[in-house]
């Protein structure tokens, strides 16, 4: 059974510094990752997926994420963080086919100070 | 083009009643799957339906259950609730079975009192 973790319960960092936020999937087949950003109230935005091709992959508000097979990972980054990315963040890996869902990992909370 | 709604926005309902919440996807999606947030268990896939066929069910009981129509709109039962069923339900909708994105809804927060 697929699997995600995310290490990062709560992060907080300064506007204008650096983020990388962690997952690590489990997954038999080539996995289908994605990552997506939720406000308190509201769905889940995608920011960006991971489906084949190039392991570094660009996303929406300045995000990315790269790919490493050999790590199981594929973590969000992002150069310098604005006060309005405060939200959280879920790593997710599709299963296909006839048993399509997505499994999601518990999500990493991002604090911005000012 | 609209995205995915749910209805309604917000339920409070009393222990052993029954609920419906309603989901049309996006224009042309034919996939919706539906997933259970909750601070303790965080996003749980409850069931997907892609052409009014349940393709897969996850770990819940019984007491949910869907449906799809034939213009991709889904509906969630809940019945015979109970406290810990409160909870924000959010569905998705995406254009093929699986190997695309996911577009989600701004989900509906049931209470149940």
């Amino acid at each position: 059974a697929q699997s995600v973790t995310q290490p990062d319960i709560h992060i907080t960092v300064s506007e204008g510094a650096s983020l990388e936020l962690r997952c690590n999937y489990s997954y038999g087949a080539t996995p289908y990752l994605f990552w997506y950003v939720q406000s308190p109230g509201q769905g889940l935005q995608l920011l960006l997926k991971y489906f084949s091709g190039d392991t570094l992959v660009q996303g929406i508000k300045g995000f990315e994420a790269e790919f490493k097979r050999s790590q199981s990972s594929f973590n969000l980054r992002k150069p310098s963080v604005h006060w309005s990315d405060a939200a959280e963040y879920f790593c997710a890996v599709e299963s296909g086919g006839s048993n399509y869902k997505l499994t999601f990992g518990k999500g990493t909370l991002l604090t911005v100070n000012p | 083009k609209a995205g995915v709604t749910q209805t309604p926005r917000y339920l409070i309902k009393t222990r052993g009643q029954q609920v419906t919440l309603s989901c049309s996807p996006i224009s042309g999606h034919r996939s919706v799957s539906w997933y259970q947030q909750t601070p303790g268990q965080g996003l749980q896939f409850l069931f997907e339906y892609f052409s009014e066929t349940q393709r897969n069910k996850g770990n819940f009981p019984g007491r949910f259950s869907g449906r799809q129509f034939s213009n991709s709109r889904s509906e969630m039962n809940v019945s015979t609730l109970e406290l810990g069923d409160s909870a924000l339900y959010l569905c998705a909708s995406s254009g093929t079975a699986g190997n695309t994105e996911a577009f989600f809804g701004q989900g509906t927060r049931l209470t149940v009192v």
